[in-house]
């Protein structure tokens, strides 16, 4: 699986729209961009997936560049609930039984801030 | 729906004694995981299964043991408990990549500490 860079922390003021960043140069073709994100060591939730075209959903959208290289997860209007840990993964969905797998890094740590 | 649930949501362990963390879903999915968590990292994949009776290994299979006899339960053994062990850990389920709904779900985690 392509390797994920993110930075370690970004603030946020609650109201306004968080925009977390993730490159990943290394993504194969048939490699999609999740975003999970995890509250206070609970388990890990899923937030939204795509492949190259932009996707949104009642959470979050999410911005993939032409060439695929890096994406942006947006939280159109942050609150405090939304401080967690985000990780961005590219994970295939094709290719024997290793594809399943979720690859996680360090994430970036949000904080929303009143 | 239940989800993801996994048992117990907290252990002690002294060094050398083995126990099972339970994990079942109730979802039908065909993948499950478990991963730890240390702290300050990233979740790691210790082992995964893509249906009953079909095991493989992870990220840090070394210490742990699993088994897939039915599509709800995958339950994750420790042998002999190290210290080097103490963390939290996470059961995950998904369909298999490929359909169109690939969302994994967590379970809440199971907190290990070996002393």
């Amino acid at each position: 699986d392509a390797k994920t860079t993110q930075p370690p922390s970004m603030d946020c003021a609650e109201g306004r729209a968080a925009n977390l960043p993730c490159n990943h140069s290394t993504i194969s073709g048939n490699e999609y961009v999740y975003w999970y994100r995890q509250i206070h060591s609970q388990g890990p939730q899923y937030i939204i997936h795509g492949l190259k075209n932009n996707e949104t959903n009642e959470m979050a959208s999410l911005i993939i560049t032409e060439d695929r290289k890096s994406s942006t997860l947006i939280l159109p209007h942050a609150t405090l609930r939304d401080t967690a840990v985000y990780y961005c993964i590219v994970r295939a969905h094709t290719g024997g039984t290793s594809y399943g797998k979720l690859t996680f890094g360090q994430g970036t740590i949000l904080t929303v801030h009143p | 729906n239940a989800g993801v649930t996994q048992t117990p949501k907290f252990q002690v362990l002294k060094t050398g004694q083995s126990m099972t963390l339970q994990c079942a879903q109730d979802m039908n999915h065909e993948y499950m995981s478990w991963y730890r968590q240390d702290p300050g990292m990233g979740l790691r994949l210790i082992h995964y299964s893509v249906g009953a009776g079909i095991t493989d290994q992870g990220e840090v299979p070394n210490g742990y043991n699993v088994s897939r006899s039915t599509t709800e339960d995958f339950p994750l053994r420790l042998l002999s408990a190290a210290p080097s062990q103490t963390s939290v850990y996470f059961c995950a389920s998904s369909s298999l990549p490929g359909g169109m709904n690939t969302e994994a779900f967590f379970g809440q985690g199971t907190r290990l500490t070996v002393v």
